[in-house]
């Protein structure tokens, strides 16, 4: 089946601009995840949606970064007022969980490349 | 959460074993431990977790050891396609919504 998928898959945006990346989870997933990753890094935790609801965003690292699930399948990641320091690879994953228990399986999308001149 | 530590870098031939280590000294009793792996350009895949027991699967096998403050992830015959970053990470069995603390991990080469 279709795995998750993330659009756009190369975005490149001037300082101060607004940018929106989407992800589509695996269809019937109620977890959904945001992380980053910078170059060499591994991947860092922004939000994590249980249904429509934001459960944890403890990982968004300022006021500029929000997410939105509407319909508890698709979501969006906004960022406001970009920075150079901003520009990382964005991936989204989705897993199966109601509860986000431990041994549940993420499933990640190859990600967004965001590049902030 | 409770950390682990992996070694930066490790090197296979193609068609030997690999074991990948790694510590977690900090590892509390209900912690699952996870590995997952990331190919180039692509995003992060589950590979294999256990809780106290070995565990064998399809793509590796998870040996833990018997005070669980060390874990082998063992690839028994590495490929070229097996040329990743490997990471473990650590869950909660009570997870705070489930996300992965992820680490450094290690980057597997393999030559042909």
């Amino acid at each position: 089946g279709a795995g998750v998928s993330q659009t756009p898959s190369n975005k490149v945006t001037e300082k101060g601009k607004y940018v929106e990346l989407r992800c589509d989870p695996i269809s019937g997933h109620t977890a959904l995840y945001w992380y980053r990753q910078s170059l060499g890094q591994g991947p860092e935790f922004l939000i994590y949606f249980q249904g429509t609801g934001a459960a944890d965003d403890s990982g968004l690292p300022n006021d500029r970064f929000f997410a939105v699930r509407p319909e508890g399948s698709v979501s969006t990641l906004k960022i406001q007022r970009t920075e150079r320091g901003d520009s990382a690879v964005y991936l989204c994953a989705s897993s199966l969980s109601v509860q986000g228990g431990s041994t549940d399986t993420q499933y990640f999308g190859p990600g967004t490349r965001l590049t902030v001149l | 959460d409770a950390k682990t530590t992996q070694p930066n870098s490790m090197e296979s031939n193609e068609e030997e074993p690999v074991h990948l280590p790694c510590n977690h000294s900090t590892i509390s009793g209900t912690d699952y431990i996870h590995w997952y792996r990331q190919l180039p350009s692509q995003g992060p895949e589950y590979v294999i977790h256990g809780l106290t027991s070995n565990v064998n699967n399809r793509m590796a096998s998870l040996a833990i050891a018997e005070d669980r403050k060390s874990s082998t992830l063992i690839l028994h015959r590495a490929t070229l396609r097996d040329a990743a970053v490997y990471y473990c990470i650590l869950r909660a069995l009570y997870n705070q919504g489930g996300k992965l603390i992820f680490g450094q991990g290690t980057e597997l080469s393999v030559k042909p």
